[in-house]
Order: C-alpha cells, then sequence, then structure tokens
C-alpha cells in the first residue's frame, strides 16, 4: 500500500537557519510521482514542486532545494537562508501513475514550520 | 493571484440550510477537484470532475452535491449539513486527472455548520 510520512510535526528555528523537512514514501511502483506543497495561514495550497520516480537529480529554486532518494524513498525539503513568510505547513504527497490508484494524491500529515525573527 | 478562485471566503450556515460553494479556474485545465480539510490535517479528496465528468465520487455523503456546469466551473451544492462537516473546502484544477498535471489550489471556504 502507499504511504507517505512527515515525521516532523513541527519544526522552529530562527530566521537566517536552514532547515529541512523529511519527506518518507511507500509504493509498490516503479513509476509514481512525488509533490511539495506549502499551506500559509492563509489557507490556500501552493505547489512547489513535482518529480517523477526516473528523474533523480536534486532540483533547486532559489533557497528551496529538493534532495529525492530512490534507495531511501526519501524526497526532503530544504529552505536555506530562512525566512518569516517561509513560515507554513507543508505537505508532501505520492501519486501513482496508474489508472487503478485513480491517480489520488497520498499526503502525508504535514510539517508546520516556524520560523522565528 | 490565484487562478483558481472560490467563494464565498466564509460561510455560516445552520443545518437545515441549502448553500453552495463556487470555484473558477482561468487557466484551460480539464481537470477540476474539491476536497474538504480539518484542521492540522491534510486535505481529503471528494470528488474528480475530468473534462467535466464526474469521474472520481470519494462515498461522499449525499448532502454534499457537487456540480460541474462548463469546463471552468465546479459548485458544491450543500443541503442538511452536521456540524462535523465544518472545514475548510478546497478546490483545485489541473491539466488532467493524472500525476502527469500538478493540482492548483483555490483559497478555500471556510464553512461552519451551527
Amino acid at each position: 500500500a502507499q504511504k507517505v510520512t512527515q515525521a516532523q510535526t513541527e519544526i522552529s528555528v530562527v530566521e537566517k537557519e536552514d532547515v529541512t523537512l523529511d519527506c518518507v514514501y511507500e509504493t509498490r511502483d516503479t513509476t509514481y510521482y512525488l509533490f511539495w506543497y506549502k499551506q500559509p495561514p492563509s489557507g490556500e495550497l501552493v505547489f512547489l514542486i513535482r518529480r517523477n520516480s526516473f528523474d533523480e537529480q536534486n532540483e533547486i529554486s532559489g533557497r528551496y532545494s529538493w534532495n529525492f532518494q530512490k534507495s531511501t524513498s526519501s524526497f526532503n525539503f530544504t529552505i536555506t537562508a530562512s525566512q518569516v513568510v517561509d513560515s507554513a505547513v507543508y505537505f508532501c504527497a505520492l501519486s501513482e501513475a496508474h489508472p487503478s490508484s485513480n491517480y489520488q494524491l497520498i499526503w502525508g500529515a504535514g510539517t508546520k514550520l516556524i520560523i522565528k525573527p | 493571484d490565484t487562478e483558481v478562485t472560490q467563494t464565498p471566503k466564509h460561510l455560516v450556515m445552520g443545518m437545515t440550510n441549502k448553500k453552495s460553494l463556487k470555484c473558477e479556474q482561468h487557466m484551460g485545465h480539464r481537470a477540476m477537484y474539491w476536497y474538504k480539510q480539518k484542521a492540522k490535517k491534510p486535505p481529503e479528496l471528494m470528488f474528480v470532475y475530468s473534462y467535466e465528468k464526474l469521474s472520481i465520487n470519494e462515498s461522499v455523503p449525499s448532502r454534499f452535491s457537487p456540480e460541474c456546469p462548463n469546463s471552468s466551473l465546479l459548485n458544491l451544492h450543500l443541503h442538511a449539513l452536521q456540524p462535523e462537516d465544518s472545514a475548510l473546502y478546497l478546490c483545485a484544477s489541473g491539466g488532467g486527472p493524472s500525476p502527469l498535471y500538478e493540482q492548483y489550489f483555490g483559497p478555500g471556504t471556510r464553512l461552519t455548520v451551527t
């Protein structure tokens, strides 16, 4: 069965620190997609990244970077030089690529990130 | 600015009321979704419309009734709700109902049932 685990319920750091949010997934499929979404206090979920299972290259976008490691079934997210505006709940999600899964997103429980000024 | 809009932002309704939530997307997407999110939990999928046809109905009670008038609009009709239905209701759209396409979410409607 597919599952996404975000073991860190809440992380609190001081502004400008680097912070890594962990995501571990389980799936029997060889083809799948992983996502990260950000949900600020306003409530809207903001898409950050999609990665497919055949692309293990790390991704960097500004202060954000993602480390995908199939060997450990992890897709971790790092924010460098964190800012107060990064405070939000971050969700990792998995979607399998076969029709019988209905392509649904399997969500992790989320990690609440608090950046203190 | 989000390209998925939802109205109203907040809604308080009694258990005997009938109300509707509205969602509109301006991205030409062919899949639209309704999610329910309780506090401190991830979103739960309720319905998926693909090319204006209902493709997934996650055993949602009949007091929730979705409608997709056209490819840009998605409604959720509410009737005889219970207090436990109080939640954030999120609409999303995507290029298609597959993980090849990311989902873009609206700001949500915070619903309180009294």
